[in-house]
Parts: C-alpha cells; sequence; structure tokens
C-alpha cells in the first residue's frame, strides 16, 4: 500500500463548479499536512498547509481528519487557471528531517 | 532571489554514459533533497541533506550518488546512466523538518 493515496482522475469541471479531493495516508503518526499544485511540465508549488482544525485560504479549504487518515481540499468556484494537478503532502514523523511524502497527485481539468 | 535553482533544464544520455545535476539554492536552508517524477508514481526521494557534510539515502537511491558541497549546494550524479533512469529530477530544500519545500524547475533528462 503507498504511504499516501490520491484518486489521479482526472476530475473534468465546468467553471464555477466546486470540485473536492481527497487523500488518505497509512502512517497514523503523520505531523505535517501540505497540499501542494504542479503545472504542466512545471515543478510543485505549495498551495496551501492543513492544520488540525481545517483552514481556508480564499476559495479553497483544506480539512485533516486524522481518525480516518485522509486529508481533503475543496476548490470552490473553479476558474480555468484552477486546472493542474495536486499533490498531497504528509511528513510522517518517525522519519525525522528526512523527507515529505507525496502522493501521485490529482488531475483537474475546468472547462470553459 | 533565485529560489532553488537546477542545471541543466534538459539532458540525453546514451546508456552507460555519466553525468552530475547540478542545484543550488540562496535561501540558506538547512536540507536538501532530490526527487524523481515518474508518470503514475509521484515524486520519489532519491537522497537527501539534512545539514552541510551529511547525506543519506532515500527510497531509490541505486544508480545514484550525491555530494553536499556547501550549505548552498547539493549535486545528483549518475555514474553509468540507463534508460530506467529516463525521469524528471527535482531539488529541493527546506528550512526545517515541518515547513514546505521549495522545488527547482526540473531536470528532464532521458537515456537512450
Amino acid at each position: 500500500r503507498k504511504e499516501v493515496e490520491q484518486d489521479p482522475g482526472p476530475f473534468n469541471v465546468p467553471e464555477g463548479a466546486t470540485v473536492a479531493f481527497n487523500c488518505t495516508y497509512s502512517n497514523s503518526a503523520s505531523q505535517s499536512f501540505f497540499w501542494y499544485r504542479q503545472d504542466c511540465r512545471k515543478e510543485p508549488k505549495l498551495l496551501m498547509s492543513v492544520y488540525s482544525s481545517g483552514n481556508e485560504d480564499g476559495r479553497f479549504t483544506a480539512q485533516l481528519n486524522r481518525a480516518s487518515q485522509y486529508i481533503s481540499l475543496l476548490i470552490r468556484d473553479s476558474k480555468l487557471s484552477d486546472s493542474a494537478t495536486y499533490l498531497c503532502v504528509v511528513k510522517p514523523m518517525d522519519t525525522g528531517r528526512r523527507a515529505l511524502t507525496f502522493g501521485s497527485g490529482t488531475r483537474l481539468q475546468v472547462q470553459p | 532571489n533565485a529560489g532553488v535553482t537546477q542545471t541543466p533544464k534538459f539532458q540525453v544520455l546514451k546508456t552507460g554514459q555519466s553525468m552530475t545535476l547540478q542545484c543550488a539554492q540562496d535561501m540558506n536552508h538547512n536540507s536538501m533533497y532530490w526527487y524523481r517524477q515518474d508518470p503514475g508514481m509521484g515524486l520519489r526521494l532519491i537522497y537527501y541533506s539534512a545539514s552541510e557534510g551529511t547525506t543519506d539515502k532515500g527510497e531509490v537511491p541505486n544508480g545514484y550518488n550525491v555530494s553536499r558541497l556547501n550549505k548552498r549546494e547539493f549535486s545528483l550524479r549518475l555514474e553509468s546512466a540507463a534508460p530506467s533512469q529516463t525521469s524528471v529530477y527535482f531539488c529541493a530544500t527546506r528550512q526545517g523538518p515541518n515547513t514546505e519545500a521549495f522545488f527547482g524547475q526540473g531536470t528532464r533528462l532521458t537515456v537512450v
């Protein structure tokens, strides 16, 4: 089982739609969580961190459910510019300062 | 402020050739990482360096070596390239264990 699992999609949605992505992680000791965005043929960039109480940044809302070991990303009022691959990222506690563990990504295509 | 700079951006190698991928950061971060990204696999950690003078293996280290030349620079060497090493390689840096990672623009390597 992969440490971080995501539905690869693609999710094809019309402009203005609300779309949600889920991600599950296997290491219950994970301590930090992030959503990254990756445009085609570009490097990943931080979209937002995910906090235990949930957090919002404009049209984006991230939620963490430690009991079920999943995190989610909700995008409201989708824009064409939101088309990208969204990577779920987890920092397992027991790997010390080693690295972040990345999911394979969920591809979003927003259509006019 | 360039952030994280990788060179080269593109490279084609013949099987058995060697090359070094360079990474330099001006963010004064302690930790540096090399990932590879393959379709459907997400980013996988090759090697990392928690601080100047230290390096450790990640998930897929075979066929690679690294050097943390100083705080700014972390290079990845392929001693004898194989077609299985065809991939996109990303260098990343982080300040601390629970902070976000910043990525270079990537190196697209093809081994024929």
